[in-house]
């Protein structure tokens, strides 16, 4: 099945620096790669997601990049905010596979100092 | 039909009693996942529906868990004889069912077991 290693698993920004977080996948089938955040007591919740065909999406703030060559794939977030500070996952999946499964990356622990 | 929804959102019980949890998801996605999520991990699958049908069931899924979704609308997840190894955020997701799209959490039921 799918792996999805991610790190670091704890980063501490100054406020308005960038943040990034990286996360490697060992399916070389896999061709869809959310990122959720997670909030104290919620639920995951979708930020932005990429598909292999494509290399890099943007969506204000944050931006993700895949590098399907080498089995990874990155979050970064630019003119970092305190309502920033959550954990954040990354997830692969095989769309072709019958599951439909996302397989997760352990979390990073973002915290955006004032 | 504002999200996932996830009842209860906290639950305590002794060791060796049975619980049950229940999920609303997204009205017209006919996908429906459970996963679980202990401290400083990702979520991990347990088992997902397509419709009515239980079509995947994790290895963590032990016999001592049971789900279901009669009609396809809601879904219970049953844990007989609890132990205090099962104590973690029980999540639901539910998704439209094409591969592309990520799924939507629900804010998760936590159980502890002591």
């Amino acid at each position: 099945g799918e792996n999805v290693e991610q790190h670091p698993s704890t980063l501490s920004v100054q406020e308005g620096d960038s943040a990034v977080i990286k996360c490697t996948y060992s399916d070389s089938a896999s061709n869809y790669f959310p990122w959720y955040k997670q909030e104290l007591g919620k639920g995951p919740q979708l930020i932005i997601d990429i598909r292999s065909n494509v290399g890099e999406k943007k969506d204000q703030r944050i931006a993700v990049t895949l590098n399907k060559t080498a089995k990874h794939f990155s979050l970064h977030i630019t003119e970092t905010q305190p309502e920033d500070s959550a954990v954040y996952f990354c997830a692969a999946r095989n769309p072709d596979s019958n599951d439909y499964k996302l397989s997760f990356g352990a979390g990073t622990t973002v915290t955006v100092r004032a | 039909d504002t999200g996932v929804s996830q009842d209860p959102r906290h639950k305590i019980t002794k060791r060796g009693q049975n619980v049950t949890f229940r999920c609303d998801p997204i009205s017209e996605h006919n996908r429906l996942y459970w996963y679980r999520q202990t401290l400083g991990q990702g979520p991990e699958f347990l088992t997902y529906f397509q419709n009515e049908a239980q079509l995947e069931k994790s290895r963590l899924l032990s016999d001592r868990f049971s789900a279901e979704r009669p009609k396809g609308s809601f879904s219970t997840l049953e844990i007989q004889r609890t132990e205090q190894g099962d104590s973690a955020m029980y999540l639901c997701a539910s998704s439209s069912g094409t591969g592309y799209y990520g799924y939507t959490f629900g804010s998760g039921t936590r159980l502890t077991v002591v």
